[in-house]
C-alpha cells in the first residue's frame, strides 16, 4: 500500500529551469493538495484539486502551475525556477479532509541556485 | 491575529514526563480539528482527531474548548520517540485545512 507517491525526493535547479513535480495517490482519494514548507513559515498551500478536473488556487500560488492529470495524478510546475522556491514540498491527499484528515507523501527537497 | 497559532517551543522535558500543549484558531465557525505528528525531514502523518467530546489514544488525549477557540494535546509517560514537532489543522469545512506553525518536543532521558 504506497499511498501517495512523490517524485523525485531531491532536485537541485538553476535559476530559470523549469520542472514538474510528481503526485500520485493509490486510495481513490477525491481530493489533493501541493504544500511548501519552510523553517518557520509552517506548511502553506499552494494549490489543491477539490476533485478530478478541478484545481484552485492556495495560499502562495504565483510562480507555480498544477495539472490534475487524472483522480490519481496531481502534478506541480515550476516554469522558470527562482531561488525563493528552495523548500520543501509535500503533496497531500484526503477523501473527505474535515473528516478523514490527510494523508502527505514524502516530500520533494527542492533547492534553486 | 493568525488564523491558528501555536507556542513553537522547544518544549525539552524528561522521559516519564506529562506535557501539553495548546493550539489557539481564531475562526469560530471552524469544524473538525486535527493533531499531526512530524519528524525532523519527514513528513506530517495524523496523529488523532479532535472531537467535540475529546479523544484519547493510549497516552495521548486531545480536547476541544470552542468557548476559548483551542484545542489541547495532552502526552502522558513521554518516550523518547514522542520527540518530534506537533501541528493542529483546523479545517473551516471548506477543503482548504490551515496548519498551525507546530511546536517542537524534545523528550531527554
Amino acid at each position: 500500500n504506497a499511498g501517495v507517491t512523490q517524485t523525485p525526493k531531491f532536485q537541485v535547479l538553476k535559476t530559470g529551469q523549469s520542472m514538474t513535480l510528481q503526485c500520485a495517490q493509490d486510495m481513490n482519494h477525491n481530493s489533493m493538495y501541493w504544500y511548501r514548507q519552510d523553517p518557520g513559515m509552517g506548511l502553506r498551500l499552494i494549490y489543491y484539486s477539490a476533485s478530478e478536473g478541478t484545481t484552485d488556487k492556495g495560499e502562495v500560488p504565483n510562480g507555480y502551475n498544477v495539472s490534475r492529470l487524472n483522480k490519481r495524478e496531481f502534478s506541480l510546475r515550476l516554469e522558470s525556477a527562482a531561488p525563493s522556491q528552495t523548500s520543501v514540498y509535500f503533496c497531500a491527499s484526503s477523501e473527505e479532509a474535515g473528516v478523514y484528515g490527510y494523508t502527505f507523501g514524502s516530500g520533494t527537497r527542492l533547492t534553486v541556485v | 491575529r493568525k488564523e491558528v497559532e501555536q507556542d513553537p517551543g522547544p518544549f525539552n522535558v524528561p522521559e516519564g514526563a506529562t506535557v501539553a500543549f495548546n493550539c489557539t484558531y481564531s475562526n469560530s465557525a471552524s469544524q473538525s480539528f486535527f493533531w499531526y505528528r512530524q519528524d525532523c525531514r519527514k513528513e506530517p502523518k495524523l496523529l488523532m482527531s479532535v472531537y467535540s467530546s475529546g479523544n484519547e489514544d493510549g497516552r495521548f488525549t486531545a480536547q476541544l474548548n470552542r468557548a476559548s477557540q483551542y484545542i489541547s494535546l495532552l502526552i502522558r509517560d513521554s518516550k523518547l520517540s514522542d520527540s518530534a514537532t506537533y501541528l493542529c489543522v483546523v479545517n473551516r469545512g471548506s477543503y482548504i485545512p490551515t496548519f498551525g506553525r507546530g511546536t517542537s518536543l524534545i523528550v531527554h532521558p
